[in-house]
């Protein structure tokens, strides 16, 4: 079946520009989470959604980075005013289940989106 | 959440076992141990989890000491596709747990011909 799947998959802006992360999770993953991986790194958490509703934003780094998901499946990552520093790879996972015994809690990730920005 | 240890990186040669560390004596009684890896320009993938006995599946074995202060991810036969960096995650069980993966630097394997 379909995996997760992130559009773009690149995306090159200006320092300053707005720009807008879209995933797509697995049909049926009610938990989405959405983390960051710079270079060389482990990746980052960000924020976590539970159905429509982001049930942990612990992770954001600032105001600039909003995330939403109106209908409980796609997922929009949001940033304002971007800096050099927000340049990363922004992955997007999925699961059935946030937590339990260790079944359908495994998480299930898309390719990335690699942000540049200038 | 607690803290897990990993070699920075190991190498084998293909068609061999390899063996992947992991220490976590700060690991609760609530914690699953989790392994994840990340091929080269993918998003990581999960390979397997435990708790306290031995697993298996199509992928690997994880072996968990007695203890619970450390564990192995075994990949029984390397080939040059299981080239990765793999994570080692404890994820607790405990109700209202976001579930959310905290990485540190894995272990980066190395897979030579």
């Amino acid at each position: 079946g379909a995996g997760v799947s992130q559009t773009p998959s690149n995306k090159v802006t200006e320092k300053g520009k707005y720009v807008e992360l879209r995933c797509d999770p697995i049909s049926g993953h009610t938990a989405l989470y959405w983390y960051r991986q710079s270079l060389g790194q482990g990746p980052e958490f960000l924020i976590y959604f539970q159905g429509t509703g982001a049930a942990d934003d612990s992770g954001l780094p600032n105001d600039r980075f909003f995330a939403v998901r109106p209908e409980g499946s796609v997922s929009t990552l949001k940033i304002q005013r971007t800096e050099r520093g927000d340049s990363a790879v922004y992955l997007c996972a999925s699961s059935l289940l946030s937590y339990g015994s260790g079944r359908g809690d495994e998480q299930f990730f898309g390719p990335g989106t690699r942000l540049t920005v200038l | 959440d607690a803290k897990t240890t990993q070699p920075n990186s190991m190498e084998s040669n293909e068609e061999e076992p390899v063996h992947l560390p992991c220490n976590h004596s700060t690991i609760s009684g609530t914690d699953y141990i989790h392994w994840y890896r990340q091929l080269p320009s993918q998003g990581p993938e999960y390979v397997i989890h435990g708790l306290t006995s031995n697993v298996n599946n199509r992928m690997a074995s994880l072996a968990i000491a007695e203890d619970r202060k450390s564990s192995t991810l075994i990949l029984h036969r390397a080939t040059l596709r299981d080239a990765a960096v793999y994570y080692c995650i404890l994820k607790t069980r405990r109700s209202g747990n976001t579930g959310k993966l905290i990485f540190g630097q894995g272990t980066t394997l190395q897979v030579k011909p």
